[in-house]
């Protein structure tokens, strides 16, 4: 099934404890991107990533790393994560450009910073 | 003022119901529009995709493209409570290379 994953759905952590959501694409997708939905704010973009090594800045990403060492994986990293992270976080794919014809989301991962 | 633009709702029908969606965008270089539907603690999915003005239908769904005036609606005719979710307008700018969502539309269809 085509599909995009994220682990863990649900996470719990402390302020200023590193932690890392994965995400993998089995579409053979170049474009992997990464959102956090807040209410009253929406869909924010955090980082994108056109294809393997290439990544670049979204509308928020202040605060999270990303890497894209292999064409399926596109891990969003949070080194030193704060309560205003606290968010429900999406990761998506294209098949082709930045999203001319729709992303394949993930489930989402809904992360709580005590 | 937001690129794209809409209200949040929430809205609440009776099974049956034709349900009108709506979204405004500030960009007449926008081309491409989409609308997701969100169930509840699930990720976003594409429902409609069109690049032209006019209309494009899927079954009991509906969506519409006004570039004049910069409006792009999701009409649903016979709505189920299955259609109960938030939805999301998304329009692609090629000049920007990005997709801008739309804040959400939750809906409610009682049975």
């Amino acid at each position: 099934e085509a599909q995009v994953t994220q682990n863990p759905r649900y996470l719990i952590t402390v302020t200023g404890k590193k932690l890392t959501v994965t995400c993998s694409q089995n579409m053979n997708h170049e474009y992997m991107s990464w959102y956090r939905q807040d209410p009253g704010l929406g869909l924010r973009q955090i980082y994108y990533s056109m294809n393997v090594e290439v990544t670049d800045k979204g509308d928020v990403p202040e605060g999270y790393k990303v890497s894209r060492k292999e064409k399926r994986n596109f891990p969003l990293i949070l080194e030193s994560p704060s309560p205003n992270q606290t968010s429900l976080y999406f990761c998506a794919s294209s098949l082709s450009g930045q999203g001319a014809r729709g992303y394949t989301f993930g489930s989402g991962t809904r992360l709580t910073v005590v | 003022q937001k690129e794209v633009e809409q209200d949040p709702g929430p809205l609440s029908v009776p099974e049956g119901a034709i349900v009108s969606l709506n979204c405004t965008y500030s960009n007449s270089a926008f081309q491409y529009f989409m609308w997701y539907r969100q169930y509840s603690r699930k990720g976003p999915e594409l429902l409609m995709y069109t690049y032209s003005s006019g209309n494009k239908e899927d079954g009991r769904f509906t969506a519409q493209v006004d570039k004049s005036s910069k409006y792009i609606s999701l009409f649903i005719r016979d709505s189920q409570p299955s259609d109960s979710a938030t939805y999301l307008c998304a329009i692609f700018s090629g000049n920007t290379g990005k997709l801008i969502f739309g804040q959400g539309t939750t809906l409610q269809v009682k049975p």
